[in-house]
């Protein structure tokens, strides 16, 4: 089992839905979740992040923690083409382990 | 200018060549790592370094080596490529909350290797 794992892709969603990836995570000890957006040929670059179980919101975007569950998500509200990207789901404990991504494609 | 950079931006090499890629950074951070993406795969952890006389191996650390010159310099290199080593590479930088909790990762643009 993988440390770090992501649904699977690609995920394609229509302009103005609401996109939703997830991501679960092996190490209880786990303290710091990140989501990161990658363009195609690009370096990730830090979207959102949570510490504490509940929701965070950030303008469109908002991260869900579950820490009994062992689950953190990213939900992606009126979706834009510009959203479309690969989110990388990153659990850190003294470092990062990432999860391989899942592609978004939002459609016009 | 970039805060995280990398040199070269991309290399073409052949089997058996050592080869040096460099990463700075200006933005204070005592933590540094390496990591490769292949195609259609997330980010896996080469070699990261907590501070300049700590280096620690990550996932996948055969082959390659480090060396931690400075604060604000990480290098990684190859001492003999191998075609299966053909990835994209990418340095990053951290540093902890003042609370112990652990920050987001800066990454450079990355180095795109090609071993023939």
């Amino acid at each position: 089992q993988k440390e770090v794992e992501q649904n699977s892709g690609p995920l394609s969603v229509p302009e103005g839905a609401i996109a939703s990836l997830n991501c679960t995570y092996s190490d209880r000890g786990s303290q710091s979740f990140f989501w990161y957006r990658q363009y195609s040929g690009k370096s990730p670059e830090l979207i959102m992040f949570i510490y504490s179980n509940g929701d965070k919101e950030d303008g469109r975007f908002t991260a869900q923690l579950n820490k009994a569950s062992q689950y953190v998500s990213l939900l992606i509200r009126d979706s834009q083409p510009s959203d479309s990207a690969t989110y990388l789901c990153a659990v850190n404990m003294g470092k990062s382990t990432f999860g391989d991504g899942t592609t978004l494609t939002v459609k016009p | 200018d970039a805060d995280v950079t990398q040199t070269p931006r991309n290399r073409i090499t052949k089997t058996g060549k050592r080869i040096m890629l460099e990463c700075s950074q200006t933005k204070g951070h005592d933590r540094m790592y390496w990591y490769r993406q292949d195609p259609g795969l997330g980010l896996q952890l080469i070699y990261y370094s907590f501070d300049v006389k700590d280096i620690n191996k990550g996932e996948i650390s055969d082959g390659y080596s480090v060396s931690r010159q400075a604060q604000a310099k990480f290098s990684l290199s190859l001492e003999s490529a191998i075609p299966n080593q053909t990835a994209l590479y990418f340095c990053a930088t951290s540093d902890l909350q003042g609370d112990g909790s652990y920050n987001e990762q800066f990454f450079g643009p990355g180095t795109r290797l090609t071993v023939l």
